[in-house]
């Protein structure tokens, strides 16, 4: 089976451009989350989606970050305009929360950002 | 909200010596637990999980880790190193009200020495 799949798989680009990392979960999933690991905060949870619904929002940094899941099998994370200090990886993750709650959270390999 | 702490960032130790990883969390019920490996340029990856069935729970790759109440400890273990297993491994609880939130550990960097 496929796994989280995530693109690009590495991204640089120039302060103030806009970035979008792009998320196709795990089929039959229903939750989805956005991660953000770096070095010095480790792992953080952005934001996570159930049934394509946000449902936790209070992990974004700023105005400048955005989340959206058209369907169930797709979602982006949108910075505009982006920071140096945005520099990170990216992870999202999917997991199939009506198989009870022992399920795990399914993770991608990552989009690695490098803003200049 | 839960916590969990993984004590010691980086861990060494010889090829073929045993591994020990460590990881407390807070919970006044017992909770879902996991543990997960990360490999350099990777997503992490499910080594196990505690569901409450068994206090002893066998993972991948030789892992294992026991769940002990009275300690609200989860630690990892693996009689015999590899040089393969050089990670960064992660500790996870979901929120005993809400099961898809998980809140990770630190993370421990394991270094195997030939």
């Amino acid at each position: 089976d496929a796994g989280v799949i995530q693109s690009p798989r590495h991204e640089v680009t120039e302060m103030g451009q806009e970035v979008t990392l792009r998320c196709k979960p795990i089929s039959g999933h229903n939750s989805l989350f956005w991660y953000r690991q770096t070095m010095m905060r480790g792992l953080e949870l952005l934001i996570y989606f159930n049934n394509n619904v946000p449902i936790d929002d209070s992990g974004m940094p700023e105005d400048r970050f955005s989340a959206k899941m058209p369907n169930a099998s797709f979602s982006t994370l949108k910075i505009q305009p982006s920071e140096p200090r945005d520099s990170a990886v990216y992870f999202c993750a999917s997991r199939q929360d009506r198989l009870g709650a022992s399920q795990p959270q399914h993770f991608g390999d990552g989009t690695r950002l490098s803003i200049l | 909200a839960q916590s969990v702490t993984q004590l010691g960032s980086h861990v060494s130790v010889s090829e073929g010596a045993l591994v020990l990883l460590r990881c407390n969390y807070s919970s006044s019920v017992p909770p879902y637990l996991f543990w997960y490996v990360q490999y350099p340029n990777q997503g992490l990856q499910l080594l196990l999980k505690y569901t409450s069935a068994a206090t002893l729970v066998k993972g991948i790759n030789g892992f294992e880790a026991e769940f002990k109440k009275s300690e609200t400890s989860f630690h990892l273990t693996k009689p015999s190193a590899h040089m393969s297993d050089a990670a960064e491994y992660f500790c996870a609880v979901s929120d005993q009200d809400n099961f898809n939130k998980f809140y990770f550990g630190s993370g421990t960097k394991l270094n195997v020495k030939p």
